[in-house]
């Protein structure tokens, strides 16, 4: 079965710094694919980045990059350069299979979330 | 701008009614949706998959008699909570994919049931 582990339950961070948010999975699959939510108190998810498990170099969206190293099964989420707003939840999640057309089912299992705050 | 729209934000019902949520794909189409509930510190836990013109799909444990799932157009997809309960208070929220690495979510729906 597959599952997303996420051991930092909270983080602290300090304004402008960067900070490293963990995520580990476990498949049997071949194909599938990873992505990192933001979840503001207000409860919306909002997409932040993808990494498909055949994609060869590691995601990078503007201040956010992942970490993805397919051996140790572990796909962390960097954010650059802290600011205020980035204060939330994040959620690491998977799907199995990499392109619709290569049978991804579009459900995502989530880990159990980092709340992330960061101090001015 | 919001891609996957859900209404309402907030609902709060009486014990014993129903009460209806909605999902919307804002411009494009979705063949599936997908409906999570997440219980407040918790983590997001998949209820149903709501498939356009044919019975929803629902996870192991979750009760499709109470949580009615309608996906009558490639737009829409609803979800009705029938004879709620305040055990059914949560956040509701929908998801459905427009590009293959992109999967949106909706804006949420808190329930409370009183």
């Amino acid at each position: 079965a597959q599952k997303i582990t996420q051991t930092q339950p909270g983080m602290f961070v300090q304004e402008k710094e960067a900070v490293t948010l963990d995520c580990t999975y476990d498949t049997s699959d071949q194909s599938y694919g990873l992505f990192w939510y933001k979840q503001p108190s207000s409860g919306e998810m909002i997409f932040l980045i993808y990494q498909g498990s055949y994609d060869e170099q590691n995601a990078t969206e503007g201040r956010y990059s992942l970490n993805f190293q397919k051996a140790r099964k572990s796909a962390n989420l960097v954010i650059s350069a802290s600011q205020l707003g980035d204060s939330a939840m994040y959620f690491c999640a998977m799907r199995e299979g990499t392109t619709y057309y290569g049978g991804a089912t579009n459900k995502l299992i989530f880990g159990t979330g980092t709340l992330l705050a960061v101090q001015p | 701008g919001a891609v996957v729209s859900q209404h309402p934000s907030r609902v709060i019902c009486k014990s014993g009614t129903s009460v209806k949520i909605e999902c919307r794909s804002l411009d494009f189409q979705a063949t599936t949706m997908f409906w999570y509930r997440q219980f407040p510190k918790q983590s997001l836990m998949l209820m149903a998959t709501s498939n356009e013109g044919s019975k929803a799909t629902y996870e192991q444990g979750v009760e499709k008699d109470k949580f009615l799932i309608n996906h009558a157009s490639l737009t829409l997809s609803t979800l009705t909570v029938t004879s709620a309960h305040p055990e059914d208070s949560s956040f509701y929220i929908c998801s459905a994919t427009k590009e293959w690495n992109t999967i949106y979510f909706g804006e949420g729906s808190w329930l409370t049931v009183v």
